[in-house]
């Protein structure tokens, strides 16, 4: 099935700054990758997702970038603020046979930005 | 609108008993997802039902069980609960098996 790696665990940044995860992937089926963050006690909330027709995709202070060739995808966060601070988690969709329809996630970043 | 609605929130239960979970997926939504999250890790799948048929299963033992309803809501099993079953039980609805998934808030499952 597939496997899907997350780094770093932990970030920490000032606000303001940029904060970057990124995460890789070992399934070339895998065509969607969605993008989670979760606050203490809550559930995982979807913030973006891109598909494997586009390179790279935005909203607001948010973008991910996606490279096929070399299976990997990345969060940038930019002018970060305090609440930002949560769990951020990267996930791929399986495409085919038995992994068809399953999220297969990171273990997530801990963010943490400092005002 | 509603989201996807989940229940109990939270739940304790002794080693050796049962416990059912429940889901409701969002209006228009034919596919639930059942995932589980132990505390520190991301979320792990456990079963997918799409048109009330079980799509997918994960590396989980047959004390788990799960169905989906004529209405698409679910239900998750477990039977013979062991200590390392305490976790966020996690349900996602979509409308289709391979895109769109938004998660209900979980339930806390608590093993004594």
């Amino acid at each position: 099935g597939e496997n899907v790696e997350q780094h770093p665990s932990t970030l920490s940044v000032q606000e303001g700054d940029s904060a970057v995860i990124k995460c890789t992937y070992s399934d070339s089926a895998s065509n969607y990758f969605p993008w989670y963050k979760q606050e203490l006690g809550k559930r995982p909330q979807l913030i973006i997702d891109i598909r494997s027709n586009v390179g790279e995709k935005k909203d607001q202070r948010i973008a991910v970038t996606l490279n096929k060739t070399a299976k990997h995808f990345s969060l940038h966060i930019t002018e970060t603020q305090p609440e930002d601070s949560a769990v951020y988690f990267c996930a791929a969709l399986g495409e085919r046979g038995s992994t068809l329809g399953r999220l297969y996630f990171g273990r997530g970043t801990q963010l943490t930005v400092w005002p | 609108d509603a989201g996807v609605t989940q229940s109990p929130t939270h739940l304790i239960k002794t080693r050796g008993q049962q416990v059912t979970l429940r889901c409701s997926p969002i209006s228009g939504h034919k596919s639930v997802s059942w995932y589980q999250q132990v505390l520190g890790q991301g979320p792990q799948f456990i079963f997918q039902y799409y048109e009330k048929e079980e799509r997918g299963r994960g590396n989980f033992p047959d004390r788990f069980s799960a169905r989906q309803f004529p209405n698409y809501s679910s239900e998750l099993n477990v039977n013979a609960l062991l200590l390392g079953d305490s976790a966020l039980y996690l349900c996602a609805s979509s409308p289709g098996q391979t895109y769109g998934y938004t998660f209900g808030s979980g339930t806390r499952l608590t093993v004594v």
